[in-house]
């Protein structure tokens, strides 16, 4: 079956600009993460977003990074203004936390959206 | 807070030889732990997950882990290494009452013929 999937696969901008990444979950899972991983700092939530509830922003780095997600299904991660060390992989997964009871669910994981702001 | 600790940036193993993989973790409450497998320019691949029961955990391509309570250790074995199983590990942490996963810092496998 379909997985998550994300795009675009790569992006090259340039500092200042504005880029939108796209992640698009397995069909049912009403629970999807934003992770990134970089060089540095290895591999960190971003933010959740669990059914209608409030997301849970808090790995947010900075106020350029903010992100939505409509009808409970396609997210946007939107970053402004980027920054050289925004430089990383985005990485989306989703979950169905209603197949386990709530409780430790698996994750699956897109491949990743690669940026590079130069 | 919850933390996960992979010791080795590196296990280097001859291929046919056994596999492990190391995590230690720090969580309030029981834990809910996984691993993954990343190939390069690839996401992340679920191998497998302990929520709760037995302490063997087996999971895909043959891999298994021990739950450790008393060590809170949970790592990552195969008996019989194989070269296709070169990748980047990660090790990952959810508290019950969190919906995020916290990642160890990955450990590299290179798996020699």
């Amino acid at each position: 079956g379909a997985g998550v999937s994300q795009s675009p696969s790569n992006k090259v901008t340039e500092k200042g600009k504005d880029v939108e990444l796209r992640c698009d979950p397995i069909s049912g899972h009403t629970a999807l993460y934003w992770y990134r991983q970089s060089l540095g700092q290895g591999l960190e939530f971003l933010i959740y977003f669990q059914g209608n509830s409030a997301p849970d922003k808090s790995g947010l780095p900075s106020d350029r990074f903010s992100a939505e997600r409509t009808g409970g299904s396609v997210s946007t991660l939107t970053i402004q203004r980027t920054q050289q060390e925004d430089s990383a992989v985005y990485l989306c997964a989703s979950s169905s936390p209603r197949a386990s009871g709530g409780r430790g669910e698996t994750q699956y994981f897109g491949p990743g959206t690669r940026l590079l702001v130069l | 807070a919850q933390s996960v600790a992979q010791p080795e940036d590196q296990v280097n193993v001859a291929e046919g030889n056994p596999l492990t993989v190391k995590c230690t973790y720090s969580v309030s409450g029981n834990p809910y732990l996984f691993w993954y497998v990343q190939y390069p320019n690839r996401g992340l691949q679920f191998l497998l997950k302990y929520i709760t029961g037995d302490n063997l955990v087996k999971g895909s391509y043959g891999f298994e882990a021990e739950f450790n309570k008393s060590q809170t250790s949970f790592h990552l074995k195969k008996p019989s290494a194989l070269v296709s199983d070169s990748a980047l590990y990660f090790c990952a942490v959810r508290d019950v009452s969190w919906g995020k996963l916290q990642f160890g810092a990955g450990t590299q496998v290179v798996v020699t013929p």
